[in-house]
């Protein structure tokens, strides 16, 4: 069973930094943090991952809490292509992704 | 950007009958994955193949279930005797040896059996 809490709908205006948050509380000091998504049914799309440290990419940026405990996604300027669903997954080393249900993201222009 | 390249897009089968979803991985991906979604349920793991073997597999992944590399650039997924339950969109994925965490999905074969 994936190890995230994360709401299960959220809306977010056209242009405006949507900010997915996420739980992990159980996390162990070995796990990364990875965002994908689910655009209507596609295959999971990779974002982003870290460990301890925020990351930025062209995609988004991760900020992880310094306990690790939990974690925001922030897409910086929201589009209507960026609705889709967003799993945030724990995993350390090669072992398989869990998928948990995600936060459904909706961008409303 | 490489893609992951799955065929057919669709395949309908009738119940007991084998199938066989193909994949194309990135040309210089070691790691394979096949994972698949029932209609509004989760995505879920079934099985990575590295070295011409199985890594992992789920429960899922029971004895109807196998996976090749028959040629050094197809993956397969067969399934033996399909049943009503089968039916689901199946992602093939793979990766870089050493950048694992960045899994390739393609576009998914959705599987419908009748």
């Amino acid at each position: 069973d994936a190890k995230t809490t994360q709401p299960p709908s959220m809306d977010c205006a056209e242009g405006r930094a949507a900010n997915l948050p996420c739980n992990h509380s159980t996390i162990s000091g070995n796990e990364y943090v990875y965002w994908y998504r689910q655009i209507h049914s596609q295959g999971p799309q990779y974002i982003i991952h870290g460990l301890k440290n925020n990351e930025t990419n062209e995609m988004a940026s991760l900020i992880i809490t310094e306990d690790r405990k939990s974690s925001t996604l922030i897409l910086p300027h929201a589009t209507l292509r960026d609705t889709a669903v967003y799993y945030c997954i724990v995993r350390s080393g090669n072992t398989p992704l869990v998928f948990g249900k995600g936060t459904r993201l909706s961008v409303i222009a | 950007e490489p893609e992951v390249t799955q065929t057919p897009s669709h395949q309908v089968t009738q119940m007991g009958q084998e199938v066989i979803l193909r994949c194309v991985p990135i040309s210089n991906h070691l790691y394979f994955y096949w994972y698949r979604q029932i209609l509004g349920q989760k995505v879920e793991f079934l099985v990575s193949f590295y070295n011409n073997e199985i890594s992992e597999k789920s429960e899922i992944f029971d004895d109807q279930f196998s996976v090749e590399r028959p040629d050094g650039s197809n993956f397969t997924l067969k399934i033996r005797s399909t049943k009503l339950e089968d039916s689901a969109m199946y992602f093939c994925a793979s990766t870089v040896r050493g950048h694992y965490e960045k899994l390739f999905f393609g576009s998914g074969t959705q599987l419908s059996v009748l």
